[in-house]
């Protein structure tokens, strides 16, 4: 596609559920990052995939949270057991993975736990 | 892993002078520093990046320094305009490769 393509775009869930957010790279791009953006505030690291290799895992806040990417392309990001703090809007980027190339944002998902 | 620290987190400049955001990161092995601006409710875009074989670049309005040796980066906006009214990330892209955002800026052009 034309850049990243983030589903849904909005998302309201009861805690306690489990949810799944969804990211399409941009065709080709072998490197995929999520983040995670709370209210007025800045972007926090979650998971990194680069390629085949294991993925870069350090930044997930707890074992309620996992991600996939499945065939090098999309990746899907699971919270289980969600929590109101688990709220904010969660982005997606993809590189071409070579060094120092420029990541590209989708739109986000923004998540509410009520 | 990266460490990036931004300042100023909030800052009001009059429509026409000169802005300028300063970051400082922490492995010295980061060679791509990226700016993004992001505008309510859309994802962050790349507004200019620099590498670390290069001590300026600029392109129209905007301009970023880096400084190896200590470890800094700027983002300068001059000529201000009402459209640059937004949140600024500076980010650096580490030797475990993940790209490591600030904090950002919100930058408010008063008329």
């Amino acid at each position: 596609g034309a850049g990243v393509s983030q589903s849904p775009s909005n998302k309201v869930t009861e805690k306690g559920k489990d949810v799944e957010l969804r990211c399409d790279p941009i065709s080709g791009h072998t490197a995929l990052y999520w983040y995670r953006q709370s209210l007025g505030q800045g972007l926090e690291f979650l998971i990194y995939f680069q390629g085949n290799s294991a993925p870069d895992k350090s930044g997930l806040p707890s074992d309620r949270f996992s991600a996939e990417r499945t065939g090098g392309s999309v990746s899907t990001l699971t919270i289980q057991r969600t929590q109101q703090e688990d709220s904010a809007v969660y982005l997606c980027a993809s590189s071409r993975g070579t060094k120092n190339t420029e990541a590209f944002f989708g739109q986000g998902t923004r998540l509410t736990v009520v | 892993g990266e460490n990036v620290e931004q300042h100023p987190s909030t800052l009001s400049v009059q429509e026409g002078d000169s802005a300028v955001i300063k970051c400082t990161y922490s492995d010295s092995a980061s060679n791509y520093f990226p700016w993004y601006k992001q505008e309510l409710g859309k994802g962050p875009q790349l507004i200019i990046d620099i590498r670390s074989n290069v001590g300026e670049k600029k392109d129209q309005r905007i301009a970023v320094t880096l400084n190896k040796t200590a470890k800094h980066f700027s983002l300068h906006i001059t000529e201000t305009q009402p459209e640059d009214s937004a949140v600024y990330f500076c980010a650096a892209r580490g030797r475990d490769d993940k790209i490591i955002f600030g904090k950002g800026t919100r930058l408010h052009i008063l008329p």
